[in-house]
């Protein structure tokens, strides 16, 4: 079947402008995780969600960030008011319960100009 | 919070050479796990380790889960060259947060043919 898919692949944005980051996580996986790495580090957690709620959010930076996923399936990632220091490679992940085996996406590489 | 300490940051081998990694943290783990990231891809799971002291193999890959629990090594034997790539050790965020991942800041494998 079909792993993690992200989209778009890569995005170019500029300074202020609002993004949407996109997951698509592989089908029947209840839980969904998004991390940022920066250039040279390992990822980073943002948030996780369980179903369709956010069980844990104490990743992401600040208020710029948010994340939903309404149906319990796809995620979307939004960062407002875009810095230059957001840029990074965004990635997701899924898997099929809590604590199980987590699969990644191929992640979105964000630039801010 | 949990960190998780890799050496070394990059490596130069000829091909076939056996390697050999380790990455240590500040607390203990419950779980270590070791994962691949080719470019342009998200971090693939390698080996899980879930016991002090257990060693893992998994093709020409071997991994121990440490005594103290705050280190664990990642041995690759006869390089070739799709071994290239960025490894990386993780582990679960705290009891509270077993769900989402602290990632050391990677090993990067480099091959001379």
């Amino acid at each position: 079947g079909a792993g993690v898919s992200q989209t778009p692949s890569n995005k170019v944005t500029e300074k202020g402008k609002y993004v949407e980051l996109r997951c698509d996580p592989i089908s029947g996986h209840t839980a969904l995780y998004w991390y940022r790495q920066s250039l040279g580090q390992g990822p980073e957690f943002l948030i996780y969600f369980q179903g369709t709620g956010a069980a844990d959010d104490s990743g992401l930076p600040n208020d710029r960030f948010f994340a939903v996923r309404p149906e319990g399936s796809v995620s979307t990632l939004k960062i407002q008011r875009t810095e230059r220091g957001d840029s990074a490679v965004y990635l997701c992940a899924s898997s099929l319960g809590p604590r199980e085996q987590q699969y990644f996406g191929p992640g979105t590489r964000l630039t801010v100009t | 919070g949990q960190q998780l300490n890799q050496s070394p940051q990059s490596m130069f081998i000829q091909e076939g050479e056996d390697v050999s990694m380790n990455c240590t943290s500040s607390s203990i783990f419950n779980t270590w796990l070791w994962y691949k990231q080719d470019p342009g891809e998200g971090p693939v799971l390698l080996i899980a380790l879930y016991k002090a002291g257990e060693l893992t193999s998994n093709g020409r890959l071997t991994a121990q889960f440490g005594i103290t629990r705050k280190d664990s090594f990642l041995n690759i034997s006869a390089s070739i060259p799709s071994d290239v790539g960025i490894y990386f050790c993780a582990g679960p965020g705290g009891p509270q947060g077993a769900q989402k991942l602290v990632f050391g800041q990677g090993t990067r494998l480099t091959i001379n043919p």
